[in-house]
C-alpha cells in the first residue's frame, strides 16, 4: 500500500514558539494532502486541503493564519503551527489522497504538547 | 444531527467472538464508505473500501453498505487481541474528497 511519512511523531514546545510537521507521499506523487486534527476520544476533524502549487483551502473556523500550509511539491506538505498554545495541544495527521484509485492514506501522526 | 454517528463504546469481546461495528449517516449524497482502524497515537490505517450499496470480503473484516438505511457496517469474524484499536468510519459523496468520520469505536478484544 501507499506510504505516507510523517515528522517529527511527537513534539513538546513552550508557548509561542512555532513548531512545523512534516507530510512525505513515498511512493507516488501527491497533488492534494488533507490535514486532520484529533483530540482524545474525539474524531478527526478536517483542517485544510493541501493543494500543490496553490493556497490551501480552509474548514470554517480554521484559522490560515496560526495553521500555515505548504505545498510546495508533489510529494512534500507541511503544516507550521505559529505561536503555538497550550489549546492548540492535539494530535494532528496529514492524509494523501493516491491519483490512481483515490483512496486516502495516512500519516503516522504527530502528537503536540504546547507547555 | 451529526453527518455521521458512531457508538464510541467500548465494546468488549472475547477472543474468537464475532464482532459487528455501525455507523449511520444522513447525507443521501455519500458514496464512498471506508474503515480505519487506529492504534493509540497512531495514524488511521485502511481497512476497507466500498463504493456505493454492498458487501465486500477481506480476510475475517467484511464490510456492508445500505445506503437505503443510511447504514454501514464492518464485521470481524474470529476476533484476535491484535484487533484491540478503534475503528473510524468514513464516507464521502466524492472521490479523493476530504473524508467525515465517525468518532470511532473502541474495540478490546481480550485472550
Amino acid at each position: 500500500g501507499a506510504v505516507v511519512s510523517q515528522h517529527p511523531s511527537r513534539v513538546i514546545c513552550k508557548s509561542g514558539t512555532s513548531v512545523k510537521i512534516e507530510c512525505r507521499s513515498l511512493d507516488f506523487q501527491a497533488t492534494t494532502m488533507f490535514w486532520y486534527r484529533q483530540f482524545p476520544k474525539q474524531s478527526l476533524m478536517l483542517m485544510a486541503t493541501s493543494n500543490e502549487g496553490s493556497k490551501a483551502t480552509y474548514e470554517q473556523g480554521v484559522e490560515k493564519d496560526k495553521f500555515l500550509i505548504n505545498h510546495a511539491s508533489l510529494t512534500l506538505s507541511t503544516l507550521t503551527v505559529t505561536s503555538a498554545h497550550p489549546e492548540d495541544s492535539s494530535f494532528y495527521i496529514c492524509s494523501v489522497e493516491t491519483e490512481v484509485d483515490e483512496k486516502l492514506f495516512f500519516g503516522s501522526g504527530t502528537q503536540l504538547s504546547v507547555l | 444531527q451529526k453527518e455521521v454517528e458512531q457508538d464510541p463504546g467500548p465494546l468488549s469481546v472475547p477472543e474468537g467472538a464475532i464482532v459487528s461495528l455501525n455507523c449511520t449517516y444522513s447525507n443521501s449524497a455519500f458514496q464512498y464508505f471506508m474503515w480505519y482502524r487506529q492504534y493509540s497515537r497512531k495514524g488511521p490505517e485502511l481497512l476497507m473500501y466500498t463504493y456505493s450499496s454492498g458487501n465486500k470480503e477481506d480476510g475475517r473484516f467484511t464490510a456492508q453498505v445500505d445506503k437505503s438505511s443510511k447504514y454501514i457496517s464492518l464485521f470481524i469474524r474470529d476476533s484476535q487481541p491484535s484487533d484491540s484499536a478503534t475503528y473510524l468510519c468514513a464516507m464521502s459523496a466524492d472521490a479523493g474528497t476530504a473524508l467525515i468520520f465517525g468518532k470511532g469505536t473502541t474495540l478490546s478484544v481480550s485472550s
